[in-house]
């Protein structure tokens, strides 16, 4: 089964600098999907970046970054400039490509500091 | 354009009893799956709908059950309620299913079973 694993419960970082989460995730497939969610206090999954697996070009979406190392299963988001309303509940994401699920990891708690 | 709602926002029920929440996919989306979200863990896939069938389950018993209808909508029931079912429970939707563009969840129904 595969599984996502998130090992830092909590992050703080000052605003406007940068902060990077680490998630790495074990999977016998080939061809699947990695996301990373945010989760603020309203409870909505926000999807924040998404990569797929035969893609070697790391994806970004402003700035919101990831580096993907397909060898060593590992996915982790870099959030530049960070803002207050970064703040939030960060879920990584693993989706197979024939599967219809979502296995999200434990989730990591970030605080932004003012 | 409308995202994902879900009803009610939160619902207390009494252990064995039956609730049934309630989820409208986000305008264009045909796909819908649910998710239960215990306190401090990531969501955990309960199943998915398309074309008003069961597409896909998690390891979840069968006092979890679901329908989707002609429009699309979704419901969620789970009989004979336990403690350990208390959890926030997300919808989420998609255009097809086994896409890799990632779902867009709702703000889910806080589930409180005393």
């Amino acid at each position: 089964a595969q599984t996502v694993t998130q090992s830092q419960p909590e992050m703080s970082v000052q605003e406007a600098e940068t902060v990077t989460l680490s998630c790495t995730y074990d999977t016998s497939e080939s061809d699947y999907y990695l996301f990373w969610y945010k989760q603020p206090p309203s409870r909505q999954m926000i999807l924040v970046i998404r990569q797929e697996a035969y893609k070697q070009q790391n994806a970004t979406e402003n700035r919101f970054s990831v580096n993907f190392q397909k060898a060593a299963k590992s996915f982790s988001l870099k959030i530049s400039d960070s803002q207050l309303g970064d703040a939030a509940m960060y879920f990584c994401a693993y989706k197979g490509g024939g599967s219809e699920k979502l296995v999200f990891g434990k989730g990591m708690k970030l605080t932004v500091n003012p | 354009d409308a995202g994902v709602t879900q009803s009610p926002t939160h619902l207390i029920k009494t252990r064995g009893q039956q609730v049934t929440l309630r989820c409208s996919p986000k305008s264009g989306h045909d796909t819908v799956s649910w998710y239960q979200q215990a306190l401090g863990q990531g969501p955990q896939f309960i199943f998915q709908y398309y074309e008003e069938e069961e597409r896909q389950r998690g390891n979840f018993p069968d006092r979890f059950s679901g329908h989707q209808f002609p429009n699309y909508s979704s419901e969620l029931n789970v009989n004979a309620l336990l403690l350990g079912d208390s959890a926030l429970y997300l919808c989420a939707s998609s255009l097809v299913p086994g896409s890799g563009y990632g779902y867009t969840f709702g703000s889910g129904t806080r589930l409180t079973v005393v």
